[in-house]
Parts: structure tokens; sequence; C-alpha cells
């Protein structure tokens, strides 16, 4: 079955504008989160969607947005991008069985957004 | 969720094991232990978890003990490709697959 595909690739992008990154999760998969990695912060979440509802929130700022859609597919929005912004964007998706302690997460290949 | 602390790096050599232990002393009763593997401009990878004493899959053995505050990732025979980040993990019941936070990890670096 196909992984987590997430588009585009790589991104450069001028400060001051607005970006939109794209998750597709593995089949079947409703819960759909978002990290932003850098190599002075690591791994930090930014948020989680299931069933179109944002679940949970990391700690950025409101510039950062998301949506999921009916088919579970999400969206990433940053807007006024900020040369901080440059960074590997990645999505997973897991099962996010209710009450499951033991399921894993599935992470795409990842968004490098580089803002210049 | 408890906090891990992981050694920064690590260098072995082909062919053996290597041992990674990460401590999480604030550990809950129904929380996991997982562990990630990620190469550069990689997405992190799952390779295993467990919740008490040994778990052995295809790729690694994790051992915890019984006081669960602190558990080891053993890679057997590894090689050049085993080169990477590894994370440890504190999951919940809140977070299993989702939300996960993630600490520095341990540089693992195979040489020849």
């Amino acid at each position: 079955k196909a992984g987590v595909t997430q588009t585009p690739r790589y991104l450069i992008k001028t400060r001051g504008q607005q970006v939109t990154l794209s998750c597709s999760p593995i089949s079947g998969h409703r819960s759909v989160s978002w990290y932003q990695q850098t190599p002075g912060q690591g791994l930090q979440f930014l948020f989680e969607y299931f069933s179109e509802t944002q679940r949970n929130k990391g700690n950025f700022p409101g510039r950062f947005s998301g949506r999921q859609f009916s088919n579970s597919r999400s969206e990433m929005n940053v807007s006024t991008l900020e040369l901080g912004d440059s960074a590997l964007y990645l999505c997973a998706s897991s099962l996010r069985l209710k009450g499951a302690q033991n399921t894993e997460a599935f992470f795409g290949q990842g968004t490098r957004l580089t803002v210049v | 969720l408890a906090k891990t602390t992981q050694p920064i790096s690590m260098d072995s050599y082909e062919g053996q094991e290597v041992n990674i232990t990460c401590s999480h002393n604030n550990i809950a009763t129904n929380d996991y232990i997982t562990w990630y593997q990620q190469f550069p401009s990689q997405g992190p990878r799952f390779i295993i978890q467990g919740y008490k004493t040994k778990v052995t899959n295809e790729v690694a053995s994790l051992f915890i003990p019984a006081d669960r505050k602190s558990s080891t990732l053993s890679l057997p025979r590894v090689s050049l490709s085993d080169t990477a980040v590894y994370y440890c993990l504190v999951t919940g019941m809140n977070n299993a697959g989702n939300m996960l936070t993630f600490g520095g990890g341990t540089r693992l670096m195979v040489k020849p």
C-alpha cells in the first residue's frame, strides 16, 4: 500500500510570501500530524488533524495553520514567511485508534522549504 | 509525558552490536517506549515499541527493565546503512501515533 505522500519535495520562497504544503496519508489513516525539523530546534510538533478537526496544536505562531479534507488529505499553510521558517516539514499519518497506546506514525519524505 | 535522555552520538564498526540506552525516569504506568530511526532528509521510521521486558523484531531488540525508567535499543551486527539518528520516545494513550515529542536523538555513525 502506498505510503505518506508529501508535495512538493522542495520549495523556495521569499520572505513575506505564503506557502501551502500538501500531505496525503496512508489509505485508511484518519490522523495527520505535521512537524517542523530544523538543525537548531530538532523535530517539533506543529498540529494534528483528525476527522477534519484540529485536535492538538504545538507551540507555533498563528502564521502556521492547516486543514484536513474529508478524504483525510491535509494541507499546511504558512503565511508571511520568515527566514527562520526554513526547515524540513514532515507529515505523519496514523490510525489513532481510541485508547490504543501502541499505534505507530508513518512519516512522509518531507517538504524542504527554503525562505530567502 | 516523560522526558527522555539519550546520548547525543555513538560510533561503531560494521558487524558490531550497538546498544543505545535511553532514560525516562518519569514514565507513567500506561506509557510505551517507542524508537524511531531517521536518515538525512527523510522522515523518521518506526523501529520498535515495547512496554516491559524484551521485544524483538526483524530489525532490533528492545530491553526494558522492571522499573521501566530506562530502555536499551539493541541493533545486532550493524552495517554502514544503519548510520542514522535514533530517537527514543515515550508514547501514551493520547499520542500513540500522533503528537509525538522528539528529543535530540542519538546520532549513530557506523564505520567500515
